[in-house]
Order: C-alpha cells, then sequence, then structure tokens
C-alpha cells in the first residue's frame, strides 16, 4: 500500500518560531509538493521538487522554505512563523514512471501559529 | 494561468438523490482532469481522472465524471447519494504529465438524511 506519511497531525507554534513540517514518502517518486490548505481558497501550492536538491517555487512561496537531501522526504521550513500562516499544510508525491499519474497525499499537519 | 472553478462551495442533496458538482477550467489545450476527495481530518484522494481516450470516466464509490471540451466542463455525478459521501470535493487539472495541478476551491457536500 502506498504510503506519504507527514510527521506531525497537529502542531502549535508561537509567533517567530523556526518550524519544520516533514513528509515521507515511499513510492520512489521522483515529483514532490507541499501545499496549504484554507477554508474557500483549495489548494495553494507553496513549492514543488523534481529531484533531490531540486526545488521551485510554486505560487505562494513567501515566508517558507524546503529542503529535499533524499529523494522520498521534503521538508517546509518556517523560518519565522507568523499567525498568517496557521493553516492545513498537505504534502504530496506523483512519479514519473507512469503516465498520467494522480497525485497521492499525506494525512496533513494542522498547524497553529499564536 | 490555468484556472478551476467549482461552482457552489456548498452543495447538500438528500440521502437517495442525484449528486451534481460541476467544475469548468480555463485552457485551450486539453488537460488532465481529476476528481479528488477529502473526508474529515485526511488527506486527499483521487475519485477518478480523465486523461484521453473516452470522455465518460468512473471511478471510485459510484461517482462519475464526463469531459466536455466544448464546454471547458468536467462534472462529478453519483445517481443516489449515500451518507458516506458527505466530504469536500476538489476538482484539478494539470498539463503535463506528473507536473503541477491547479485545484478548485472545493465543493462541500452534505447529504440529508
Amino acid at each position: 500500500d502506498v504510503k506519504v506519511t507527514q510527521s506531525s497531525r497537529y502542531l502549535v507554534k508561537r509567533t517567530g518560531e523556526k518550524v519544520f513540517l516533514e513528509c515521507v514518502q515511499d513510492m520512489d517518486h521522483e515529483n514532490m509538493f507541499w501545499y496549504r490548505q484554507d477554508p474557500g481558497l483549495g489548494l495553494r501550492l507553496i513549492y514543488f521538487s523534481y529531484d533531490v536538491k531540486m526545488k521551485e517555487k510554486g505560487d505562494i512561496p513567501e515566508g517558507y522554505s524546503v529542503s529535499r537531501e533524499k529523494k522520498e522526504r521534503f521538508s517546509l521550513i518556517l523560518e519565522s512563523a507568523s499567525t498568517n500562516q496557521t493553516s492545513m499544510y498537505l504534502c504530496a508525491s506523483i512519479g514519473t514512471s507512469r503516465s498520467y499519474n494522480e497525485q497521492f497525499f499525506g494525512p496533513g499537519t494542522r498547524l497553529t501559529v499564536l | 494561468a490555468q484556472s478551476v472553478t467549482q461552482l457552489g462551495s456548498h452543495v447538500s442533496v438528500s440521502e437517495g438523490a442525484l449528486v451534481l458538482l460541476r467544475c469548468n477550467y480555463s485552457s485551450s489545450v486539453p488537460p488532465y482532469l481529476f476528481w479528488y476527495v477529502q473526508y474529515p481530518n485526511q488527506g486527499l484522494q483521487l475519485l477518478l481522472k480523465y486523461t484521453t481516450g473516452a470522455t465518460l470516466v468512473k471511478g471510485i464509490n459510484g461517482f462519475e465524471a464526463e469531459f466536455k471540451k466544448s464546454e471547458t466542463s468536467f462534472h462529478l455525478t453519483k445517481p443516489s447519494a449515500h451518507m458516506s459521501d458527505a466530504a469536500e470535493y476538489f476538482c484539478a487539472v494539470a498539463y503535463t504529465n506528473a507536473g503541477k495541478s491547479t485545484f478548485g476551491d472545493g465543493t462541500t457536500l452534505t447529504v440529508k438524511p
């Protein structure tokens, strides 16, 4: 059974803290994505990665950075958390070995910044 | 830039009634189209997808969707709603294999007994 796991389901941090969200997939997928999900706004792409050490900005990268040192792991970093980063964060992965693959999602991390 | 519009942020139906969730996309290039479902406190899972070929696509849990190029639509339907269908549904479009997807804002489906 394919799996995308995220390090925490719920996280509470204080303003100004550095926050790490971890995502691991066991499908040997090349492409990985970080989204944030807010009510009425759907999913918005923060960053994505096509390969180890490769990253590209998505639609809302401000205030975030990412790291991909190993193929299976894609980390989202909030350098200095702010209250407007309170949100649900979803990680996804997709492989390139088959055509027309859908994205596989993790369960999400609900982050609250106080 | 491509966009996806889901008409109606909330849809309510009675158990046993037809479910119709609307999705339109903006593009002159035929896309790959997806419907995902999200149950409370869970990630998204794929319901169905259109890539090429037959325009009527069947998915899991009795859902189906029809790609209509002339209308740039990909509406999701189910003949008879079940209580377990209550969830949030997202339409998504992609233009490259294994590439980025653009998601709609989501439609919350409520099923009344």
